[in-house]
């Protein structure tokens, strides 16, 4: 059973710059989440998507959009980059909602600093 | 608006005593909680949970207590080891999915050998 991996690990944009994450999802898991930690902050969820499409969404603006494919890989984009959009990004593979209580599984994140 | 807290950012504890892990919710509706632990430059990972049908859960050393009167649950630790050193996060569902969640601002905890 394969893990969440994220890329790039780390990655340095200027402000008003656009930035794509990327995601590959744990094997057998079709449902994706995203969320933002900040600095001495708990994860805060952005959205998950669920058969290619959005389904939920945290308090984030709509600069931050995402994408799913049928391999159920996600990607995270942000555009028009702020300072505070400094943060690690955490995708988490899990089962689909609806199933009850469904532990996330996380992976290693990206470290987003924006100058 | 934040519906899960953790009030100690820190605690140092003793190798081979007790860890306690504290978080209030401010939501009855929740029902269910985890904890996840992350170490630096990993991701969370799952540790323990709990039902709001119950008081407690427990897994080897580590046992989760839910007060749900006092809107409060907590992870013990027992008996602490220096692995255990890591950032512990608790966290309840966003919504009915069961899959999207509320995390506290989490406790460092550093286990002293």
């Amino acid at each position: 059973e394969t893990g969440v991996t994220q890329s790039p690990t780390h990655l340095i944009k200027t402000r008003g710059q656009q930035v794509t994450l990327r995601c590959s999802s744990q094997s057998g898991h079709n449902t994706v989440s995203w969320y933002q930690q900040a600095l001495g902050q708990g994860p805060q969820f952005i959205f998950q998507y669920y058969r290619e499409e959005e389904n939920g969404r945290g308090n984030f603006p709509p600069r931050f959009s995402g994408l799913q494919f049928p391999n159920y890989s996600s990607e995270l984009n942000v555009n028009a980059l702020e300072l505070d959009d400094s943060a690690l990004y955490l995708c988490a593979s899990s089962s689909p909602p609806g199933q009850g209580a469904s532990p996330l599984h996380f992976g290693n994140g990206t470290r987003l600093t924006v100058t | 608006d934040q519906q899960v807290k953790q009030n100690s950012p820190s605690l140092s504890v003793q190798e081979g005593r007790i860890s306690i892990l504290n978080c209030d919710y401010t939501n009855s509706m929740f029902d269910y909680f985890l904890w996840y632990k992350k170490y630096p430059a990993e991701g969370p990972t799952f540790l323990i949970s709990i039902s709001s049908i119950k008081d407690k859960n427990e897994d080897g050393r580590f046992t989760v207590f839910l007060n749900k009167s006092a809107k409060h649950l907590s992870l013990h630790i027992v008996p602490s080891q220096p692995g255990d050193s890591a950032v512990y996060f608790c966290a309840a569902p966003l919504g009915r999915t069961g899959n999207q969640f509320y995390f506290g601002t989490g406790t460092s905890l550093t286990v002293i050998p």
